[in-house]
């Protein structure tokens, strides 16, 4: 079973900062998803990535497949990036399915 | 953009009852999924759908639970007697080759 850690659990930070949030797992993958979920629980995908770095909008991705760690960073943070995000890992480099997730990092953006 | 949706938002049930959470994956989509979340914890994963049989299935997913695909769009969990830890929010998934992920907006279980 892969096992993921997230850090921080929780963050709290003021509009206009960067932020960064880590994901580690324990099992070599073939890919790994970055998600949001809002105050009222809906779940949105971010990102899948398998190596290197993505970039959506003010989001940036990045995953280094040797060491089993990823980031995510969010430049220039705004009170609606308040979410918990949560990162999630296949059990190996040979299935997709049967993600685990991580238990989230909980971010509050303050103006 | 194509998305996955998912009915009810917020079902209430009562303990013994069955109850059926629907979800419309995206269109052309092969693989489906359904994840819950009890309040304050992770996210885990129930079962995946694949070529109409399920293909994986976590120790959650007892006799109590089975899926569906009854008309080629949507994709249905029945919870039969609903027991009060099934309360959580569900979540399904559809993925066109079964690497990335497509999450619904939840479904909210309440059973009391």
């Amino acid at each position: 079973k892969n096992e993921v850690e997230q850090s921080p659990q929780n963050l709290t930070a003021q509009e206009g900062e960067f932020i960064t949030i880590n994901c580690s797992y324990s099992v070599g993958i073939s890919a790994l998803h970055w998600l949001q979920q809002h105050p009222g629980g809906g779940i949105v995908s971010l990102f899948m990535l398998s190596s290197g770095k993505k970039k959506h909008g003010r989001l940036i991705a990045t995953i280094n497949i040797q060491e089993k760690h990823s980031s995510l960073h969010i430049t220039a943070s705004h009170p609606r990036d308040s979410a918990v995000y949560i990162c999630a890992v296949p059990p190996d480099t040979g299935t997709a399915s049967k993600l685990t997730f991580g238990t989230g990092t909980r971010l509050q953006v303050t103006l | 953009e194509p998305e996955v949706t998912q009915t009810p938002s917020h079902q209430v049930t009562q303990m013994g009852q069955e109850v059926i959470l629907r979800c419309v994956p995206i269109s052309n989509h092969l693989y489906f999924y359904w994840y819950r979340q009890i309040l304050g914890q992770k996210v885990e994963f129930l079962v995946s759908f694949y070529n109409n049989e399920i293909s994986e299935k976590s120790e959650i997913f007892d006799d109590q639970f089975s899926v569906e695909r009854p008309d080629g769009s949507n994709f249905t969990l029945k919870i039969r007697s609903t027991k009060l830890e099934d309360s959580a929010m569900y979540f399904c998934a559809s993925s066109p080759q079964g690497y990335e992920q497509y999450f619904g907006p939840g479904t909210r279980l309440t059973v009391t």
